[in-house]
């Protein structure tokens, strides 16, 4: 079963910030949040990931609690494009640690 | 960088008939991955190949559900015979061994199956 929790839908106004938030209250000391990002009709695609410290990149930035139970992705400028399902994923690094995905949250821009 | 190619890209099929899927991963990537996507939910793994060996199949349903990686490139999934319960999107990932993100899977667009 998935190890995070998501909300299933949310909407942003384009141009403003979509923060989207997963729970992992389980999550291990070894295991990192990873985003993936799934456009209608296509494959997922990474987005971010980090193990305890926040992260930015030229798609996202990730935060993460200070107790690594929950984190949020923040796309800074949300456009049309944007519009997809985004899911949260807890694996771990190394090794041949698989990515099971939840239903992750479905984000729609808003023009 | 050419992508992860799948095809067909769409197969419409009558139960208990046949059907096979092909994939070529990005060059280089010595790690496959076979997803199936059930509309509404999210990817689970099917199978997963280092090279041409097999690391997980734990969730393939072998009565039915068949897959190759010969010489380690390419990759084939077969379904004999199709239920209705088969149509899903069956995805196709790549990933290299040493990349800057170890766990950055590169997906193809799929294949949609639709088992009448």
């Amino acid at each position: 079963d998935a190890k995070t929790t998501q909300p299933p839908s949310m909407d942003c106004a384009e141009g403003r910030a979509a923060n989207l938030p997963c729970n992992h209250s389980t999550i291990s000391g070894n295991e990192y949040v990873y985003w993936y990002r799934q456009i209608h009709s296509q494959g997922p695609q990474y987005i971010i990931h980090g193990l305890k410290n926040n992260e930015t990149n030229e798609m996202a930035s990730l935060i993460i609690t200070e107790d690594r139970k929950s984190s949020t992705l923040i796309l800074p400028h949300a456009t049309l494009r944007d519009t997809a399902v985004y899911y949260c994923i807890v694996s771990t690094f190394f090794g041949n640690e698989k990515l099971t995905f939840g239903t992750g949250t479905r984000l729609t821009i808003i023009p | 960088e050419a992508g992860v190619a799948q095809s067909p890209r769409y197969k419409i099929i009558e139960k208990r008939q046949s059907v096979a899927f092909w994939c070529n991963p990005i060059s280089g990537h010595a790690t496959l991955y076979w997803y199936q996507q059930i509309l509404g939910q999210g990817p689970k793994l099917l199978i997963q190949f280092q090279n041409n060996g097999v690391v997980d199949d734990s969730q393939l349903p072998k009565d039915r559900f068949s897959a190759e990686r010969l010489k380690g490139v390419d990759s084939t999934l077969k379904i004999q015979p199709a239920k209705l319960e088969d149509s899903a999107v069956y995805l196709c990932a790549s990933r290299t061994l040493g990349g800057p993100v170890y766990n950055e899977q590169f997906f193809g667009p799929g294949t949609r199956l639709t088992v009448l």
